[in-house]
């Protein structure tokens, strides 16, 4: 089982938007609809920021949105701040019989 | 308000044996699976085990069934990770993360995580 597909890194000037994309198989990604995404600060746990590909967790930011197409989902930062900077992770429930989750290899998010 | 923290992590030599522990509070305990995940050094994340809530049903990523067993005590709101065999390439922070029902299902997620303990294996 490989993991999920993501850009290493993506940036972007403060206020703009950038997406990242997470693009795994029918045995992942796109054959359930439950996708979760995690925030994660250098040297810090990893922070829930969506589940159920688009919900968003109480006080987690309405700036962070998901979505999902076929077998890529796709995580979205509007109105980009400094603060976003950090590595970002989709995880999937997996089919595979030698595991049970699979995440992402993570994106780098910059500021510029 | 949920807490997770793990702790036991240290350096062992190949082939060595260590057991992580992961206490739990703020939350009804039972109710809630709980996964053991690591992240190598400078890498990503990988989903490592779990344990149902009720402590009967475990699972196990391919690369350590054998040698990993979970277990829980609903009674101490705890859960364990007993590591044998350890190889070098079990080299990770591990984190304990409360999923977000009572068993691993498509729909479920890691919704608290702890801040992570450090296995180191090397001679």
């Amino acid at each position: 089982q490989s993991a999920l597909t993501q850009p290493a890194s993506v940036s972007g000037s403060p206020g703009q938007s950038i997406t990242i994309s997470c693009t795994g198989t029918a045995n992942d990604v796109g054959g359930y609809t439950y996708v979760s995404w995690y925030q994660q600060f250098s040297g810090k746990a990893p922070k829930l920021i969506i589940f159920d590909v688009s919900n968003r967790p109480s006080g987690v930011s309405t700036r962070f949105s998901g979505s999902k197409s076929g077998n890529t989902a796709s995580l979205t930062i509007s109105g980009l701040q400094p603060e976003d900077e950090a590595d970002y992770y989709c995880c999937s429930f997996t089919s595979s019989l030698a595991l049970l989750y699979v995440f992402g290899t993570g994106t780098k998010v910059s500021v510029l | 308000e949920v807490h997770v923290v793990e702790s036991g992590g240290n350096f062992v030599e190949p082939g060595g044996s260590l057991t992580l522990s992961c206490a739990a509070s703020g939350f009804s305990f039972p109710f809630f699976a709980v996964s053991w995940l690591r992240q190598l050094p400078g890498k990503g994340l990988e989903w490592v085990s779990s344990v149902s809530g009720d402590g009967d049903k475990a699972f196990y990523t391919d690369s350590v069934k054998g040698r990993f067993t979970i277990s829980r005590d609903n009674s101490k709101n705890a859960v364990s990770l007993h590591m044998s065999s350890l190889r070098a390439e079990d080299t990770a922070v591990y984190y304990c993360a409360r999923v977000s029902g009572d068993f691993w299902s498509p729909e479920n997620y890691f919704d608290y995580w702890g801040q992570g303990t450090l296995v180191t294996v090397s001679s």
